[in-house]
């Protein structure tokens, strides 16, 4: 089957500087890409749709300065957080998708913890 | 707006206890309908799915029927496994509305013991 890799699997972080975070098909080319957040005990939250080649789509809410992605590749997905603070600690999975059509299934990876101090 | 409910956790069954977990939905096209599972430290695998009202979604001994009708896409086993212990995400995604964007239920943990 389709897989997706993510990169950090694990992050610790000083306040106020930026991580990045990989997300990679493997198999597959990812036309379009999502990026979740996940807070203990909760439901995953849809922060962004990326679509390779442009402008990533942000939910309401989700600050686009500082959540930054890049798809600049139809296997890679970024996503930085800048000037990290501790409220950015979680868990941040991403999927991919590998055609256009809305029927695709999308593939998870299988995230990152971020820990900001 | 679309949503998912799922019936609150954490749920604790024995092995070979019989699984029911509830998962209504709101939605106002044709959604296709989810089950996710999450182990503990991993990130989310797709169950099954049904893409039309009365589909029946099976894998692993786990199945969930698409209800139109009660809007309803409950997942069910009947013989649970320690190794069935995970949170489990119900999930839908109204594909021509939303460019396939996945909402998803608030999750609900099962613990199963031996």
């Amino acid at each position: 089957g389709a897989v997706v890799s993510q990169h950090p699997s694990r992050v610790i972080c000083k306040s106020g500087t930026s991580v990045k975070i990989e997300c990679r098909s493997l198999d597959f080319q990812a036309t379009t890409m999502f990026w979740y957040r996940q807070f203990p005990k909760k439901s995953l939250m849809l922060m962004a749709t990326s679509n390779e080649g442009s402008k990533a789509t942000y939910e309401q809410g989700v600050e686009k300065d500082k959540f930054l992605i890049n798809h600049a590749s139809l296997t890679l997905s970024t996503l930085t957080v800048t000037s990290a603070h501790p409220e950015d600690s979680s868990f941040y999975i991403c999927s991919a998708r590998e055609g256009t059509g809305v029927s695709y299934e999308q593939y998870f990876g299988p995230g990152t913890r971020l820990t900001v101090t | 707006g679309d949503s998912v409910t799922q019936m609150e956790g954490p749920v604790t069954l024995s092995e070979e206890a019989c699984l029911t977990i509830n998962c209504t939905y709101t939605a106002t096209g044709y959604p296709s309908l989810f089950w996710y599972v999450q182990y503990p430290g991993e990130g989310l695998q797709l169950l099954l799915k049904a893409t039309k009202a009365d589909d029946k979604g099976s894998n692993k001994g786990f199945e969930a029927t698409y209800r139109k009708e009660t809007t309803s896409f409950h997942l069910e086993k009947g013989s649970v496994q320690v190794s069935d212990s995970a949170v489990y995400f119900c999930a839908l995604s109204d594909g021509y509305n939303q460019g396939g964007k996945l909402i998803f239920g608030q999750g609900t943990e099962l613990s199963v013991k031996p």
